[in-house]
């Protein structure tokens, strides 16, 4: 159980284009989600929580309008990079929150912006 | 902000047992976890505490917490080439919902 999915896997796209990362819970109900990004041999720095029917919460020093957080239903929410730029490129992770406030990751996407 | 520490590399022999250290700053943290994370892949969750606990065993794992020193520990016994990764640290706040990681520590098995 607990299982979270992203899509894609990894993604290039070149500088200026959008690109939308989904992020899924497969076998159970999340109403949290969050979104982290994580450089080369660097540790996860979280950019938002993402709660189902509402607003998204970012952290500090993240653009909300660069990176825009839908989540709009209790298994999917997506993340969407805008106008993306080089330094845009990083993994990409997100979360779901279990019963007990454990997070369950998903995969990671790897955008690459050329 | 809160702070999330853990050394980068810890090389042990195959067989031998691993031990993790984390510390951590955040007084009001509520729990603790243990994520292990290997080339290329996502996050895989090895373990929680709860900050009312001191320890917590699950087969090979063992987590010990000293909530008074905020230093967190895990061990792996009969350490495996299987169990080579980057191990992350992370605490929750009390008042936060996103987690705290520590920069992870490398994982290296002699054999």
């Amino acid at each position: 159980g607990a299982v979270v999915s992203q899509h894609p896997s990894w993604v290039i796209c070149k500088s200026g284009t959008s690109v939308k990362i989904e992020c899924r819970s497969l076998d159970f109900q999340a109403t949290t989600m969050f979104w982290y990004r994580q450089f080369p041999k660097q540790s996860l720095m979280l950019m938002a929580t993402s709660n189902e029917g509402s607003k998204a919460t970012y952290e500090q020093g993240v653009e909300k309008d660069k990176f825009l957080i839908n989540h709009a239903s209790l298994t999917l929410s997506t993340l969407t990079v805008t106008s993306a730029h080089p330094e845009d490129s990083s993994f990409y992770i997100c979360s779901a929150r279990g019963l007990n406030n454990e997070q369950f990751f998903g995969p990671g996407t790897r955008l690459t912006v050329l | 902000g809160e702070d999330v520490e853990q050394s980068l590399f810890l090389s042990v022999r195959e067989g031998d047992s691993s031990v993790i250290n984390c510390t951590y700053t955040d007084s009001s943290s509520t729990y603790l976890y243990w994520y292990k994370q290997e080339p290329g892949a996502g996050l895989q969750l090895l373990t929680y505490i709860f900050s009312n606990m001191d320890m917590k065993q699950d087969q090979r794992l063992t987590v010990l917490l000293n909530k008074k020193d905020k230093h967190l520990s895990l061990r792996i016994a009969d350490t495996q080439t299987g169990d080579s990764a980057i191990y992350f640290c992370a605490e929750k706040g009390g008042g936060a919902d996103g987690l705290t990681f520590g920069k992870g520590t490398h994982l290296i098995i002699q054999p």
